[in-house]
């Protein structure tokens, strides 16, 4: 039972289009909505966050758009370059524990900007 | 700018052997977890740390074990390692408190059991 879902295992856009990233869930006690990107042999960093009391949430090129009503979220790259391509995770929590509790992750996104 | 150090980055084992995993962060996060990435798949919770001396279950936990006897270190334990437990492990630590407090990942271990 996936409670986050990428249903897009890869994405291929050309460089300087625009990136569109989508996530689904199902728990809606999540309230806390995070990207990571991912290369290879390295550990996920953490990209952008939104928290379920935002709609949308920008960070230079990167910006988060939640839609609560569908339990949907997209991230936009624009312009997409080149060092963007990687494995992009959507990642999801609830903060009614404390902020403690772990992430749970959908299964990726592999994005590739060809040139 | 060491942040979460992961030790070893390798490792083979055979079926049955035990081994330690060790998490180090120095960034004096309260919070510390162990993940493991399968092929295919997402990052699923293996355990978690909310404090020093303290751990919890996550999604996955059977076969592992854990401790946390620093606040730094979080170490992760096979103590007879399975095929099944081939996977690349990730540790993962964040600061106490409420609001948006994203996780930092190490670079994770590669552990292949035979």
């Amino acid at each position: 039972d996936q409670q986050v879902k990428q249903n897009s295992p890869s994405l291929s856009v050309q460089e300087g289009r625009i990136s569109i990233l989508n996530c689904d869930y199902t728990n809606s006690m999540f309230d806390y909505f995070l990207w990571y990107k991912k290369y290879p042999a390295e550990g996920p960093t953490f990209l952008i966050s939104i928290s379920s009391i935002k709609d949308k949430n920008e960070d230079g090129r990167f910006t988060v758009f939640l839609n609560k009503s569908a339990k949907h979220l997209s991230l936009h790259i624009v312009p997409s370059q080149p060092g963007d391509s990687a494995v992009y995770f959507c990642a999801a929590t609830s903060y009614s524990g404390g902020g403690a509790d772990g992430l749970t992750f959908g299964k990726g996104t592999h994005l590739i900007i060809q040139p | 700018n060491a942040g979460v150090t992961q030790t070893p980055k390798f490792r083979v084992l055979k079926t049955g052997q035990s081994m330690t995993l060790l998490c180090a962060q120095d960034m004096n996060h309260e919070y510390m977890y162990w993940y493991r990435q399968d092929p295919g798949m997402g990052l699923r919770l293996i355990h978690y740390s909310v404090g020093e001396g303290t751990t919890a279950k996550g999604e996955v936990p059977d076969g592992y074990n854990v401790s946390r006897l620093k606040k730094q270190n979080f170490l992760l334990g096979l103590e007879s390692a399975a095929p099944s437990q081939t996977s690349v492990y990730f540790c993962a630590s964040s600061p106490r408190g409420h609001g948006n407090q994203p996780q930092h990942f190490g670079d994770g271990t590669r552990l292949s059991i035979l």
